[in-house]
């Protein structure tokens, strides 16, 4: 089983519409968690951190339930420019960050 | 532009071969890391770097990867005897420990492509 596994995708959705995303991760011990967004050919950039009480950026929303080790991320009123692919990333502590495989989105116009 | 800088960031190279990647972190980033990626898939760690010190190494990064920090600034990446299965990106981090936000700033890779 991966430490962090995410639906691939990918999500074709139309421009203003909301989507969700979501994560899993295997170690209880986890102590950190972010999402990362990465164009293509591009470099992973970080998108936001993750909370327990949930958290909001503009048009994302991160949450994180730590009982069910299930991290989601909600983009509301999609734009062109969010087509990227969505990592669900996980810190075991210290130097230890564990990405999943991405999520792969796709806005059209 | 002080962001981290990765060189070369194209590398087609024959099998068996020796490769050298550089990385020069933010500046005052003490943590430094080396990730592959493939398509489809998302960064793996290799290895970590605090200041000179090389901490840990993945189970990925065979006798044939070596990485080094010399004087804990720039760190080098080398594979001997490329194989056509170490084709990836090989991304480079860096981070400041004591701002402990968990963010990792990247470079913008080292594709190496093994023929």
């Amino acid at each position: 089983r991966k430490e962090v596994e995410q639906d691939p995708g990918p999500f074709n959705v139309p421009e203003g519409a909301t989507v969700a995303f979501n994560c899993t991760y295997s170690n209880s011990a986890s102590q950190s968690f972010f999402w990362y967004r990465q164009d293509c050919r591009k470099e992973p950039k970080l998108l936001m951190s993750v909370y327990s009480s949930g958290n909001e950026d503009g048009r994302f929303t991160a949450q994180l339930n730590r009982a069910s080790q299930y991290i989601s991320l909600l983009i509301r009123d999609s734009k062109l420019s969010d087509s990227a692919t969505y990592l669900c990333v996980v810190n075991l502590g210290g130097f230890k960050t564990i990405f999943g495989a991405g999520t792969r989105l796709f806005v059209k116009a | 532009d002080t962001g981290v800088s990765q060189d070369p960031r194209h590398k087609i190279t024959k099998r068996g071969q020796n490769v050298t990647f550089r990385c020069d972190p933010i500046s005052e980033h003490n943590r430094l890391y080396w990730y592959r990626q493939t398509l489809g898939q998302g960064p793996e760690f290799l290895t970590y770097f605090q200041n000179e010190a090389q901490l840990e190494k993945s189970r990925l990064l065979s006798d044939r990867f070596s990485a080094e920090r010399p004087k804990g600034s720039f760190s080098t990446l080398e594979i001997q005897r490329t194989e056509q299965g170490d084709s990836a990106m090989y991304l480079c981090a860096s981070s400041l420990e004591i701002a402990n936000t968990g963010e990792l700033f990247f470079g913008e890779g080292s594709r190496l492509t093994v023929l």
